[in-house]
């Protein structure tokens, strides 16, 4: 079945270490986003990727790095965690551009927390 | 700054009709979209409006005014199942998602 796989569903980390959040497309789209879910604060985007090779910073991307070497695949790192970065973290991709709606598309998330 | 408003909480009767609305500023204005999501999952995607009025799909509507800066979300014939919180956001000049805080709807039997 075609979709976005995430993976861990969820992670206990202790503050300070480095952690990998692991997203996978197989639906071919060219961009690709991380968000983050607090309660009362909705998404808010991290960091994006229009198309493969290419980055860009969202509105909360400090403590986040993310790479994009091919279509699938957009892991998100955080290289040293810390408590404020407890959250609920989706990816999602969507078929942007002339003659799309640039509809996004959501795994079903990782539950991470940093003590 | 940009900003879309909706209500934080609603309350509904099984059966019955509610309207979610949804009022927005942002820095140009590609398409609406309106997602569901359930305690705990991911957000799923139910409509999308770039043009002026009303787009109808089974029990869900969305409607559309771009010179209000307005939307809103009807969904009739309210199951249970329709108990989630449901998230509106617009599609700035640069093609941004911009993401409201999402309106949880509380079904009663």
């Amino acid at each position: 079945i075609a979709g976005i796989t995430q993976a861990p569903t969820s992670q206990i980390l202790a503050a300070g270490r480095r952690m990998t959040l692991r997203c996978t497309q197989d639906m071919r789209h060219n961009a690709m986003y991380w968000y983050r879910q607090d309660l009362g604060l909705g998404l808010r985007l991290i960091h994006y990727s229009n198309t493969a090779g290419t980055t860009g910073k969202g509105e909360v991307p400090d403590g986040y790095s993310v790479s994009r070497a091919n279509t699938d695949d957009f892991p998100l790192t955080l290289a040293s965690a810390v408590p404020s970065q407890t959250s609920v973290y989706f990816c999602a991709s969507s078929d942007s551009g002339a003659a799309t709606t640039d509809t996004q598309y959501f795994g079903p998330g990782t539950r991470l927390t940093v003590l | 700054g940009q900003n879309i408003d909706q209500p934080t909480e609603m309350t509904a009767t099984e059966g019955a009709i509610v309207q979610i609305n949804c009022t927005y500023q942002t820095s140009g204005f590609n398409g609406l979209f309106w997602y569901q999501q359930h305690a705990g999952e991911a957000p799923t995607f139910l409509s999308y409006n770039v043009l002026d009025g009303l787009e109808e799909k089974g029990r869900f509507s969305s409607f559309l005014s771009r010179s209000k800066g307005y939307s809103y979300l009807l969904l009739k014939e309210l199951q249970m199942k329709d108990s989630a919180s449901y998230l509106c956001a617009v599609l700035d000049s640069n093609y941004q998602l911009i993401w409201g805080a999402g309106t949880k709807l509380i079904i009663k039997p």
